[in-house]
């Protein structure tokens, strides 16, 4: 039973757009919702993380919306750039043990110039 | 300025021979994880650990067997190879404190034949 599903599995987006990338979770008590980003050959990075008390979250072009009702976040990369495109992790953990998460299937983002 | 160091970052095994990814981490975490990540899937939390002389089972943990003798370190070994162990295994560390951000390494790329 996959307990976080992600949306969708690639995305083609064209400079100066916004790419949108969608979570879904099922147990009520994750607490911590971290973005990951992954360049080919390397290892993901935190890119942005939100907690369940507030509803959004913004760091210079990317921003968590939180939906708690309906179990789902979402990521949305606004004038994204080729720079970003990568692979996009959603994940989802409980307590203080963050490295213990669930994590989504990825998504494949391109961002052509 | 290293950061999480994986040792070796390619192999290739043929079925049944046994071998040991080292992880290394200068940043003086107490947890510290391994995970597999495969084709178009999130990672997959193999073994983790919360402290020296400590490890716990993930998601994935058979056929894997997890050492933590001093807290820089975390070894993942192999005892039998299969071929349903070919992956990209990534380590990563992290503090049980706020902010809850973990860090990876670069991956091990292991091939089984």
């Amino acid at each position: 039973q996959q307990q976080v599903k992600q949306s969708p599995q690639s995305l083609i987006v064209q400079k100066g757009g916004i790419s949108i990338i969608n979570c879904a979770y099922e147990n009520t008590a994750f607490d911590y919702f971290p973005w990951y980003q992954q360049f080919p050959g390397k290892g993901p990075a935190l890119l942005i993380a939100i907690r369940p008390d507030v509803s959004e979250k913004k760091e210079g072009r990317f921003t968590i919306s939180f939906n708690k009702s309906a179990k789902q976040f979402s990521l949305h990369i606004m004038d994204s750039q080729p720079g970003d495109s990568a692979t996009y992790f959603c994940a989802a953990s409980i307590g203080t043990n963050a490295g213990k998460s669930t994590f989504g299937d990825g998504t494949t983002l391109t961002v052509k110039p | 300025n290293a950061g999480v160091t994986q040792t070796p970052k390619f192999r290739v095994l043929k079925t049944g021979q046994s071998m040991t990814l080292l992880c290394a981490q200068d940043m003086n975490h107490e947890y510290m994880y391994w995970y597999r990540q495969d084709p178009g899937m999130g990672l997959r939390l193999i073994h983790y650990s919360v402290g020296e002389g400590t490890t716990a089972k993930g998601e994935v943990p058979d056929g894997y067997n997890v050492s933590r003798l001093k807290k820089q370190n975390f070894l993942l070994g192999l005892e039998s190879a299969a071929p349903s162990q070919t992956s990209v295994y990534f380590c990563a560390s992290g503090r049980p404190s706020s902010g809850n951000t973990i860090y990876f390494g670069e991956g091990s790329w292991l091939t089984v034949v």
